[in-house]
């Protein structure tokens, strides 16, 4: 069984279209996250929710809007893809207080 | 959170100790050492943490200094799958601080067969 879980694992799209990720996880952790990982490797936070509520929101397009309907999922949703959102995004979770964060196993997106 | 300071790159032949370093020379006291692994294509996974004492498991042993300025991951006998980049993250452990890890570029660890 995986633990956390992203759908799709590949995404390709035109510029301009609306998109959506999503996230499972199994684990009963009460945060999860979405990171993105750009072409060089870099991995940066996006987002984080504990229990439904957003806790970290970091300097992100108003365009992805994640929704957590209840603790196992978060879904990420992306209005008018640009070529710059191209990128592999990762779905993590975890369990407070030691936050030991579990990964997904990622989305890549590809904008044309 | 603190920032790491790690070698772009080691090469460790298969079998022996693999030794990665780490710098964090601004940690503060209630700052926890982790460290992530993400093998290509990959997403991260967590490998072990500590805040002073020396700690190990499964996977791998974490020494920190005594002033806590540096640390050392080391995988005992080092695989082929092993080969992975190895990010060393500073943070708080529990709290508000203790949701976000701040990856850096991290050491490149090839192991050579």
């Amino acid at each position: 069984d995986t633990a956390v879980s992203q759908t799709p694992k590949y995404l390709v799209t035109q510029m301009g279209n609306d998109k959506s990720i999503k996230c499972e996880q199994n684990l009963g952790h009460d945060t999860m996250y979405w990171y993105k990982q750009d072409s060089k490797k870099f991995l940066k936070i996006m987002f984080s929710y504990n229990n439904k509520e957003l806790i970290i929101n970091e300097t992100v397009p108003n365009r992805f809007s994640p929704k957590s309907p209840d603790k196992a999922h978060l879904n990420l949703h992306i209005n008018s893809l640009e070529l710059g959102d191209s990128a592999v995004y990762f779905c993590a979770s975890s369990l407070s207080p030691k936050n030991i964060q579990y990964f997904g196993a990622g989305t890549r997106l590809s904008v044309l | 959170d603190a920032k790491t300071t790690q070698p772009t790159s080691m090469d460790c032949a298969e079998g022996r100790a693999a030794n990665l370093p780490c710098n964090h020379s601004t940690i503060s006291g209630n700052e926890y050492v982790y460290w992530y692994r993400q093998i290509h294509s990959q997403g991260p996974q967590y490998i072990i943490h500590g805040l002073k004492n020396n700690e190990t498991n499964e996977m791998a042993s974490l020494i920190i200094t005594e002033d806590r300025k540096s640390s050392t991951l080391i995988l005992p006998h080092a695989t082929l799958r092993d080969t992975a980049v190895y990010y060393c993250i500073v943070r708080l452990f529990s709290g508000a601080g203790s949701y976000q890890l701040t990856f850096g570029k991290g050491t490149k660890l090839s192991v050579i067969p």
